[in-house]
């Protein structure tokens, strides 16, 4: 049902620096901020990202967002082993689908 | 430190309503203008927005679960909870309560198992 949409994996070694995209329409990346979720397995979700590349405290600078028409992106830079987790993004939706969506979400693997 | 934390059958058998309750602590449920949210995750899945409340009671839900979905607001306990009625085995997921949109502040998450 997600009609944000994201690639399922992504990897890197320690230090490295990795992107995630998230790909939308114009209903809802294009017109709204884009949110950023990180999620360890077998915890619940925690805000990494909010209105498109804002950082809530205690957040690490490493993790950036980015947001261009109706795609966005997550940067995760030195990656770090503690950084293995599943990532979503998420956006208002002003479409039927709305009004709040998540992306697909992106397992994030340290090499 | 705002903590929630849900609460409720984790068995519950076709057709039934499956009823939640989160419990917020460390804050206050009418103040702050925070919507209150119901999350849901399917096993190895992503996430699915359920709908929220808003303190003053009004309520939005996602549209593809809207025919069975109530969210209600008791602010004299601090508490918000989630009726989903006619379920069936596609409902089985853990349940997660949250503040915001977006959610800041997360519940552990409840599993909730529909089956006879």
């Amino acid at each position: 049902q997600s009609v944000l949409t994201q690639p399922p994996s992504a990897s890197g070694t320690p230090g490295q620096r990795v992107t995630i995209s998230c790909s939308g329409s114009s209903s809802n990346i294009g017109s709204n901020y884009v949110y950023w979720y990180q999620q360890v397995p077998g915890t619940a979700p925690k805000l990494l990202i909010y209105s498109n590349n804002h950082r809530p405290s205690g957040v690490p600078d490493r993790f950036s967002g980015s947001k261009s028409g109706t795609s966005a992106s997550l940067a995760i830079s030195g990656l770090r082993s503690e950084d293995e987790a599943d990532y979503y993004c998420a956006a208002w939706d002003d479409s039927l689908s709305g009004p709040y969506v998540f992306g697909t979400g992106t397992k994030v693997t340290v090499l | 430190q705002v903590q929630l934390q849900e609460s409720g059958p984790g068995l519950v058998k076709p057709s039934q309503t499956l009823s939640l309750t989160c419990t917020v602590s460390g804050g206050s449920i009418s103040s702050g203008g925070y919507y209150w949210s119901w999350i849901r995750q399917h096993s190895g899945k992503g996430l699915e927005w359920i709908g929220y409340i808003y303190h003053s009671g009004s309520t939005y839900y996602n549209p593809s679960l809207k025919s069975r979905v109530n969210i209600s607001v008791d602010t004299s306990k601090n508490q918000f909870s989630l009726k989903l009625s006619s379920v069936t085995a596609a409902d089985t997921a853990v349940y997660y309560c949250a503040r915001g949109l977006p959610a800041d502040y997360w519940g552990q998450g409840t599993l909730v198992t529909v089956s006879s």
